[in-house]
């Protein structure tokens, strides 16, 4: 049990085109999902936690125009790279919890290239 | 949420245990000790979790000291498929009232092992 998984796995775009990434919770509801950003060599950094029905609260230098959460159901989120730009480029990891502080489970991840 | 120190790196031969250290010498009375692992190119990957006592599942072992200032992640008989960056982190779990649900991931320890 406990699986999430993300879509697509990989995807390269134009710079300025925007870029939808979607993460399910496969055999749970998840009451809150979040969405982390790592770039090569470096740790999983937060971007933002969201709660269904609800607006993202978004980590400090995140800007929240720019990536825009969505959490229509207890078992989907989007994150949408707006404008998207080379600095962009990384791998974009979103995590599910069952319930409030609960063990958080993990997507395998989705590799963003803009070039 | 307190933070953790672990070795940057260690390396064990396949077959044997892999005992992987860390330290949380702040930890508060309600902050779970967590251990994620993350495989290359894959997003990470929920080993264990506990609180005080030591716990086991299929995956690993999780020894905590009674003074809960440190814990060891021990997998039994480590693989060629456990090389990995392995991350203790701690964090409030159990409905604590207040407390949100981040998980801060810091540079964790790389475990490689070898033939």
């Amino acid at each position: 049990g406990a699986v999430v998984s993300q879509h697509p796995s990989r995807v390269i775009c134009k710079s300025g085109t925007s870029v939808k990434i979607e993460c399910r919770s496969l055999d749970f509801q998840a009451t809150t999902m979040f969405w982390y950003r790592q770039f090569p060599k470096q740790s999983l950094m937060l971007m933002a936690t969201s709660n269904e029905g609800s607006k993202a609260t978004y980590e400090q230098g995140v800007e929240k125009d720019k990536f825009l959460i969505n959490h229509a159901s207890l078992t989907l989120s989007t994150l949408t790279v707006t404008s998207a730009h080379p600095e962009d480029s990384s791998f974009y990891i979103c995590s599910a919890e069952r319930g409030v502080q609960e063990t958080q489970y993990f997507g395998p991840g989705t590799r963003l290239l803009v070039l | 949420d307190a933070k953790t120190t672990q070795p940057t790196s260690m390396d064990c031969a396949e077959g044997r245990a892999a005992n992987l250290p860390c330290n949380h010498s702040t930890i508060s009375g309600n902050e779970y000790v967590y251990w994620y692992r993350q495989i290359h190119s894959q997003g990470p990957q929920y080993i264990i979790h506990g609180l005080k006592n030591n716990e086991t599942n299929e995956m690993a072992s999780l020894i905590i000291t009674e003074d809960r200032k440190s814990s060891t992640l021990i997998l039994p008989h480590a693989t060629l498929r456990d090389t990995a960056v392995y991350y203790c982190i701690v964090r409030v779990g159990g409905g604590t009232t207040g407390a949100n649900s981040k998980l801060t991931f810091g540079k964790g320890i790389t475990l490689s092992v070898r033939p």
